[in-house]
């Protein structure tokens, strides 16, 4: 199965900072990664898709990147509502698998 | 609108049958892909498979021997079976739509509530 590493595990930033969250994969996906926030009580919530392109809704201040195996999702001014845990799938292959996740705070 | 919504018993036996439904409307089973992710508290999600618009399915390898996934379109309803249940089974259970057919268009855009599924004695 295809390993995504993502780090940090947790952080905490300050409002209106640009955020950097990066998953690595264990193998080539080319671009198949997604992002999805997750808020406690809530189900989670799709941000990127195809590595860079914005899911529907999602505000302009979030992007996805890639460098080789990889991937960044960046917040350019954070806000209170960015609070959670975000996480990254990829689904190049079967199994389809998520990262760990990185949980972020607001300091 | 689109929504999706899981029922099923929120507490299993150990080495019993979990089943649950997934109830859809506002867009069709033959035309959308719907796919089961659990997560167990605290540990990140873990896709478990898929019921393809089509009508084909896949699995996770680490949970095929145990998953069954089915449908019935009139009723647009996708089914989880998976049996031998443990401890570690324990967690919320999501369906979860595909927004699209295309690979490079390819992301879980709609999800249900989640229902949570303890296994305990």
């Amino acid at each position: 199965d295809i390993q995504l590493t993502q780090s940090p595990s947790s952080m905490s930033a300050s409002l209106g900072d640009r955020v950097s969250l990066t998953c690595q994969s264990s193998q080539g996906i080319g671009n198949y990664l997604s992002w999805y926030q997750h808020k406690p009580g809530k189900p989670p919530k799709p941000m990127i898709y195809y590595a860079t392109n914005l899911a529907d809704g999602v505000p302009s201040r979030f992007s996805g990147s890639r460098s080789g195996s990889d991937y960044s999702l960046t917040i350019s001014s954070l806000e209170s509502e960015d609070t959670a845990i975000y996480y990254c799938l990829q689904y190049d292959e079967y199994p389809l698998t998520f990262g760990s996740g990185t949980k972020l705070e607001i300091k | 609108q689109v929504q999706l919504k899981e029922s099923g018993p929120g507490l299993v036996q150990p080495s019993e049958t979990l089943s649950l439904t997934c109830t859809v409307s506002g867009f069709s089973l033959t035309s959308y892909s719907v796919s089961w992710v659990r997560q167990p508290s605290g540990k990140g999600p873990e896709w478990m498979g898929r019921m393809w618009y089509d009508g084909d399915t896949a699995y996770n390898s680490a949970l095929k021997s145990r998953l069954s996934i089915s449908r019935d379109t009139s009723k647009n309803q996708v089914f989880l079976k998976m049996n031998s249940l443990q401890t570690d089974d324990t967690g919320t259970y999501y369906c979860t739509r595909d927004q699209s057919i295309l690979r490079i268009e390819e992301l879980f855009d709609y999800w249900g509530q989640g229902v949570m599924v303890t296994v305990s004695s």
